[in-house]
């Protein structure tokens, strides 16, 4: 079967560092996505990572073990803005064109 | 940068009634999908199209059937609306094959009565 999870909600203070983590389960890996949706708004494409190790991009960073089947979204220096849902979703090759989407995990930055 | 535009943000119709959602992109994308996305379920695949006339079911197509007459405009149709249809409606598109990232229309939330 194909399974992502991830926690439902984290909350975390403004000037903090969050790390929000993902594990997969599924029939074959191409590729794991990460992206953040505010609430009421499109999911916006945060990073791709297809090989193992961290990617950094700004304030978010990415981490791939493929052996694990595991990832994390790394945030730092958190603003209130980046409050909203952090959705990961793996690219597998019997897929085709598909997607398979998380549940999503909802981040709450406080003052 | 790419646009996918939604017909409409909201929509309210009654049980029984036929529903369309339409759905444009402009940036001459080969792909496109519908998803549904509920609370605590995630984005769930309903159809996906690779090219003009082309369709595939997603995991959840029942109760759901879909045209693609134009390379930029895809729609989603409820045949025959039912109340646990109702849900936030995302459309996407992507660029070929491989791991392209989606693309996504700001969702319609439809309310079925």
């Amino acid at each position: 079967g194909q399974n992502i999870d991830q926690p439902t909600e984290m909350t975390a203070t403004e000037g903090a560092i969050v790390q929000i983590n993902c594990t997969y389960q599924t029939s074959g890996f191409n590729g794991l996505f990460w992206y953040q949706q505010h609430a009421g708004e499109a999911p916006t494409f945060l990073s791709y990572n297809v090989l193992d190790g961290l990617e950094e991009k700004g304030r978010f960073s990415s981490f791939l073990s493929r052996s694990k089947g595991y990832s994390y979204l790394l945030l730092k220096e958190l603003q209130m803005k980046d409050s909203a849902s952090y959705l990961c979703a793996v690219f597998p090759p019997s897929g085709g064109f598909k997607t398979i989407f998380g549940a999503g995990t909802r981040l709450f930055v406080k003052a | 940068d790419v646009k996918v535009t939604q017909s409409s943000r909201y929509l309210v119709k009654r049980t029984g009634e036929k529903v369309f959602l339409e759905c444009v992109q402009d940036m001459d994308h080969e792909n496109m999908f519908w998803y549904r996305q509920d609370p605590g379920l995630g984005l769930r695949l309903i159809y996906f199209s690779y090219d003009v006339k082309m369709k595939e079911k997603g995991d959840i197509p029942e109760g759901y059937s879909v045209s693609r007459e134009k390379k930029e405009r895809f729609s989603l149709i409820l045949e025959s609306a039912s109340t646990n249809q109702t849900s936030m409606y995302l459309c996407a598109s992507t660029l070929g094959q491989g791991g392209q990232p989606q693309h996504f229309g700001d969702g319609t939330r439809l309310s079925i009565l």
